[in-house]
């Protein structure tokens, strides 16, 4: 079946440094790719997403592109905020998703 | 908009008592996810609803667990009796058609089964 598979954390990071999550994923035919953060305290909510392959999903400068050669979708920051500390959740599918088991990011002043 | 309502918001009981979770969906939305997830996992799908009709239920552990959504709105998930290992955090999320791919969270249940 189809599955996720994402770096583990945590990553703890300086402000302003550039940050990557990888993920991974197998799935059959051609599923749509999402990035789900979970801030503390809140649910979970989508960061970005990409439909087909060489798509580029973009929202709060983050960036993932939809690779399917490499069956990748990483997750790029190029100067992360202390707002951003949270775990980030990599999902693949179509009306049925599959999650990754999240990354916990901290990101210091 | 309102969010995904979901209720309790925490829930502590003994092994083998009943335990029943509620959401309440976006209005509109027509399908209706409950998750479970464990912790330091992500969240692993029990049941999806397409208006009141289950249409995906392979992962739910029909045994114990059960879930309804009377007239294709409301929602709850039962489970009869909890075991230990039913501890997790229940997430319920909805979508509506013309945006089925994005997914709304609701805070979810924190269940501890002692």
């Amino acid at each position: 079946g189809d599955s996720v598979t994402q770096m583990e954390g945590p990553v703890t990071l300086s402000e302003e440094a550039f940050l990557t999550i990888n993920c991974t994923y197998t799935a059959t035919g051609y599923p749509s790719l999402f990035w789900y953060v979970q801030y503390p305290g809140e649910g979970l909510q989508l960061l970005l997403k990409a439909t087909k392959a060489d798509d580029k999903g973009s929202n709060k400068g983050f960036e993932a592109t939809y690779r399917k050669e490499t069956t990748s979708f990483h997750l790029e920051k190029g100067s992360v905020q202390v707002s951003d500390s949270a775990v980030y959740f990599c999902a693949t599918g179509t009306y049925k998703y599959i999650f990754g088991t999240g990354t916990r990011l901290k990101v210091l002043a | 908009e309102a969010g995904v309502v979901q209720s309790p918001r925490y829930k502590i009981i003994e092994k083998k008592q009943p335990v029943a979770f509620w959401c309440n969906p976006i209005s509109g939305h027509n399908t209706l996810y409950w998750y479970r997830q464990n912790l330091g996992q992500g969240p692993e799908l029990l049941i999806r609803y397409e208006n009141e009709e289950a249409v995906d239920d392979s992962q739910l552990p029909k045994d114990r667990f059960s879930a309804e959504r009377l007239k294709g709105v409301d929602s709850t998930l039962k489970i009869q009796p909890a075991e230990l290992g039913d501890s997790a955090v229940y997430l319920c999320a909805s979508s509506s058609r013309d945006r089925s791919e994005k997914l709304f969270f609701g805070s979810g249940t924190q269940l501890s089964v002692l």
